[in-house]
Parts: structure tokens; C-alpha cells; sequence
């Protein structure tokens, strides 16, 4: 089984200064790690994922995130924030394996980081 | 190209009646997937679609809650008799293969109101 837990519900921040979104993830089995944004009344888009290659995963959109598996954290950053980054952001696990035998990708969601960037 | 279609993309209904969400896959994706997104729940899986079988309905929250897919593509999600607690967006995402690599392409949702 697997699960992640973002740890903000609501981040704010202002233009030209970074961003950390922090994510917490467990699983049984060796995690694929993913990074979805939602802008208002759109659909669901990666920003990025990490899928045992290199810890630090560089996305879309200026935005890199680092698996640390002595931590189970694979927080999202961003250097400067831009006002088009407000948004919701979903860290999101899927196992490598289940009981069953290889994992088809099903995603387990957080609840979700709503990201205000101020001018 | 065309990406995952959802239609509607709004639907009211009235507490009782049965409903029908419909979802166009990418073009070649074997692999479907549905979920839900409510305020009290978040995003949660609801059903896999390999092809036309549906290894894992374990997410249906159900026996309300009715999933077909045919041709290998389209695919339809039906739910009887509605209840309030039905209202959310659903969505519905492909991939080319099922796989905890493959980024999955979600389309934008039918938002479902039960009056």
C-alpha cells in the first residue's frame, strides 16, 4: 500500500520568490513519484516524475523536485514565482509492485497544495 | 494531437436519476482510469480499464457505480440512482500502457451536481 501527505493545504508566497511545496510519501515498494498541477477549471497536468533515475527531477515550467528516500520526501520547488503558478499542486505515488504482481498505475493522491503568489 | 475528451462537461440531475459520463481516450492508449474528485475526499481512484477489462474496481464506491469500455477506447461510467453525496468532478485519465512509469493524461472532467 501506498500513501502521501502533503503538509500544507494552502502556500503563499510573493512574485520572484521561491517555492517549496513539501510532500511526504509511503510505500512498500520502491515508489514512482509524481507532481500534477490544476489550474482553476482546467484539467490535471504533470509538472514532473521520478521514476528511480536521478534523484533531482527537473519539470515544466522552471519547477525540480528531490527524492530523498531517508526522508520519504520528495518536495517540489521553484527558485522564483511566477503569478501563472498559482494553482492547486498533487504530489501523487504509484507502487512498482503490488501482491498481485506488477503494478498497472493506479495514483494515490495528497490532498493538495493551493499555491497563492502575490504581487 | 487531440487529447482525453470528456463530455458533458456539466450535468445536473435530480436525486434518483442515473447518469452517464462518457471518455475519450488518446488515440492508441490501452490503459484507462477513473476518479474522483469531491471536497470531503479529494482525488481518489475509482476504476483500470486494460483494453476492455477492468482488472481492479476496487475504487467504486458501489454497486451504484457501473464502468464499460468497448473497442478499446471509449469508455462510459455510469452511475443509478444518485445521491447527493455523488456530487463531484469526475475524471478520466489514459496512458499508453499501464504502467507506474507512463504519465497518465487526464481530460477535464464532467462536474456532477445531485440536486
Amino acid at each position: 500500500a501506498q500513501s502521501v501527505t502533503q503538509l500544507d493545504s494552502h502556500v503563499s508566497v510573493s512574485e520572484g520568490t521561491p517555492v517549496l511545496l513539501r510532500c511526504n510519501y509511503s510505500s512498500s515498494y520502491s515508489p514512482s513519484l509524481f507532481w500534477y498541477v490544476q489550474h482553476p477549471n482546467k484539467g490535471l497536468q504533470l509538472l514532473l516524475k521520478y521514476t528511480s533515475a536521478a534523484t533531482l527531477v527537473k519539470g515544466i515550467n522552471g519547477f525540480e523536485a528531490e527524492f530523498k528516500k531517508s526522508e520519504t520526501s520528495f518536495h517540489l520547488t521553484k527558485p522564483s514565482a511566477h503569478m501563472s503558478d498559482a494553482a492547486e499542486y498533487f504530489c501523487v505515488v504509484t507502487g512498482k509492485g503490488n501482491a498481485g504482481g506488477t503494478s498497472y498505475g493506479k495514483l494515490t493522491f495528497g490532498q493538495g497544495t493551493i499555491l497563492t503568489v502575490h504581487p | 494531437g487531440a487529447g482525453v475528451s470528456q463530455s458533458p462537461s456539466n450535468k445536473v440531475t435530480e436525486k434518483g436519476k442515473d447518469v452517464e459520463l462518457r471518455c475519450d481516450p488518446i488515440s492508441g492508449h490501452t490503459a484507462l482510469y477513473w476518479y474522483r474528485q469531491s471536497l470531503g475526499q479529494g482525488l481518489e481512484f475509482l476504476i483500470y480499464f486494460q483494453g476492455n477489462s477492468a482488472p481492479d474496481k476496487s475504487g467504486l464506491p458501489s454497486d451504484r457505480f457501473s464502468a464499460e469500455r468497448t473497442g478499446g477506447s471509449v469508455s462510459t461510467l455510469t452511475i443509478q440512482r444518485t445521491q447527493q453525496e455523488d456530487s463531484a468532478v469526475y475524471l478520466c485519465a489514459s496512458t499508453l500502457s499501464a504502467s507506474s512509469y507512463n504519465e497518465q493524461f487526464f481530460g477535464p472532467g464532467t462536474r456532477l451536481t445531485v440536486l
